[in-house]
């Protein structure tokens, strides 16, 4: 049973215009959210991190948003750069989970120049 | 920032070869490290979480004879796949946290494991 579901495999986007990905959840009590980033043939790399006390967390062209009635929480880049291109992860975890995070299937981002 | 090391990057073996992959944590201490599985176009799914000087702690439906780990030190926890057959290939990643629970864990660049 998926928890933490990646809807969208793939997105494409324009270089400097915004890239958004989303991830939904189904356990509300979820109540920390991280975004990892992943290269081809490289572990995945911390991007951003949100508790649920908050709604937005930014951090520098990345900033994610969480709407905790909707069990939502997507993913912002601006402006969106080649570099950006990679599998980004959302993973959640919570105080039932111990040490677990779960992570969704993953969305492929490509920035074209 | 934190930096885990992991080695093998790929390992291809005949069956029945038990296969060993290490992780490093290589500026920190990581009282904790995990070990995760991820098949083609799937998340990654935790297999067990190590404590330093402790037994491991698997999850639902992973054979721990299997997959044996080990986490003598507070900077390595080594994964070690028994008799390996190709079922069990797969791209297997650990992670490392140096924190509390509320701390994110640290990826190693995963080990791409090829049973013949």
């Amino acid at each position: 049973d998926q928890q933490v579901k990646q809807n969208s495999p793939s997105l494409s986007v324009q270089e400097g215009r915004i890239s958004i990905l989303n991830c939904d959840y189904t356990n509300s009590m979820f109540d920390y959210f991280l975004w990892y980033k992943k290269y081809p043939a490289e572990g995945p790399t911390f991007l951003i991190s949100i508790s649920s006390i908050k709604d937005k967390n930014e951090d520098g062209r990345f900033t994610v948003f969480l709407n905790k009635s909707a069990k939502h929480l997507s993913l912002h880049i601006v402006p969106s750069q080649p570099g950006d291109s990679a599998v980004y992860f959302c993973a959640a975890s919570g105080p039932f989970t111990g040490n677990q995070f779960y992570f969704g299937t993953g969305t492929s981002l490509t920035v074209i120049p | 920032g934190a930096v885990v090391s992991q080695h093998p990057s790929r390992v291809i073996c005949k069956s029945g070869t038990s296969v060993k992959i290490e992780c490093r944590s290589l500026d920190f201490q990581a009282t904790t490290m995990f070990w995760y599985r991820q098949f083609p176009k799937q998340s990654l799914m935790l297999m067990a979480t190590s404590n330093e000087g402790s037994k491991a702690t698997y999850e639902q439906g992973v054979e721990k004879d299997k997959f044996l780990i080990n986490h003598a030190s507070l900077t390595l926890s080594t994964l070690t796949v028994t008799s390996a057959h190709p079922e069990d290939s797969s791209f297997y990643i650990c992670s490392a946290r140096d924190g509390t629970a509320d701390q994110p864990q640290h990826f190693g660049d995963g080990t791409r494991l090829s049973i013949l």
